[in-house]
């Protein structure tokens, strides 16, 4: 069984590029959720994917979208960057039918604007 | 207010026990978790409740939940210095997706 895989490990942009992450559900999840971490803050949830569509999404503007793609899989695009979105930007798989909704975290991206 | 708040730092030696306490906002709440993250690491589940239990227990790892005053604590049995982490409760909300609602996390510093 093989976890959650986010790419690329490490990425710096400059202000008003567009980024895109990507992350590789945990095998018979069908759930991706990505989270923004600041430094020395706890995970905030950007959006959720199920079925290809969007499922929830937290206080993030929409320069923030995603897409979830038939094998589960999953891209974060980031537009128009700005200094603040500097973080570690991590994904988590979940099973939708799983009434515990836990949720697996990959090992995340850390970007850097400048 | 969304906030579930956690205690920042936690030091103690190596032996002892570590008890994390965490405070959370919604009541309706129906698992709470707790995730460790070492350093440029990503969040590992370390354990996870119901909310209409009071403990749960996991090897070293004991979970108490007081649901009246939404409390929640991690105590870890014999720690050990490979358990110097951040810890993080978090709380699962059923709007938005079922979206987690994180702390800010607690530094656990074990000291040999």
């Amino acid at each position: 069984e093989t976890g959650v895989t986010q790419s690329p490990t490490h990425l710096i942009k400059t202000r008003g590029q567009q980024v895109t992450l990507r992350c590789s559900s945990q095998s018979g999840h069908n759930t991706v959720s990505w989270y923004q971490q600041a430094l020395g803050q706890g995970p905030q949830f950007i959006f959720q994917y199920y079925r290809e569509e969007e499922n929830g999404r937290g206080n993030f503007p929409p320069r923030f979208s995603g897409l979830q793609f038939p094998n589960y899989s999953s891209e974060l695009n980031v537009n128009a960057l700005e200094l603040d979105d500097s973080a570690l930007y991590l994904c988590a798989s979940s099973s939708h039918a799983s009434g515990s909704n836990e949720q697996f975290f990959g090992p995340g991206t850390r970007l850097t604007v400048l | 207010g969304e906030d579930v708040e956690q205690s920042l730092f936690l030091s103690v030696r190596e032996g002892d026990s570590s008890v994390i306490n965490c405070t959370y906002t919604d009541s309706s709440s129906t698992y709470l978790y707790w995730y460790k993250q070492e350093p440029g690491a990503g969040l590992q589940l370390l354990t996870y409740i119901f909310s209409n239990m009071d403990m749960k227990q996991d090897q070293r790892l004991t979970v108490l939940l007081n649901k009246k005053d939404k409390h929640l604590s991690l105590r870890i049995a014999d720690t050990q210095t490979g358990d110097s982490a951040i810890y993080f409760c978090a709380e699962s909300r059923r709007e938005y997706g079922n979206k987690l609602v994180f702390g800010a996390g607690t530094i656990l510093r074990v000291k040999s």
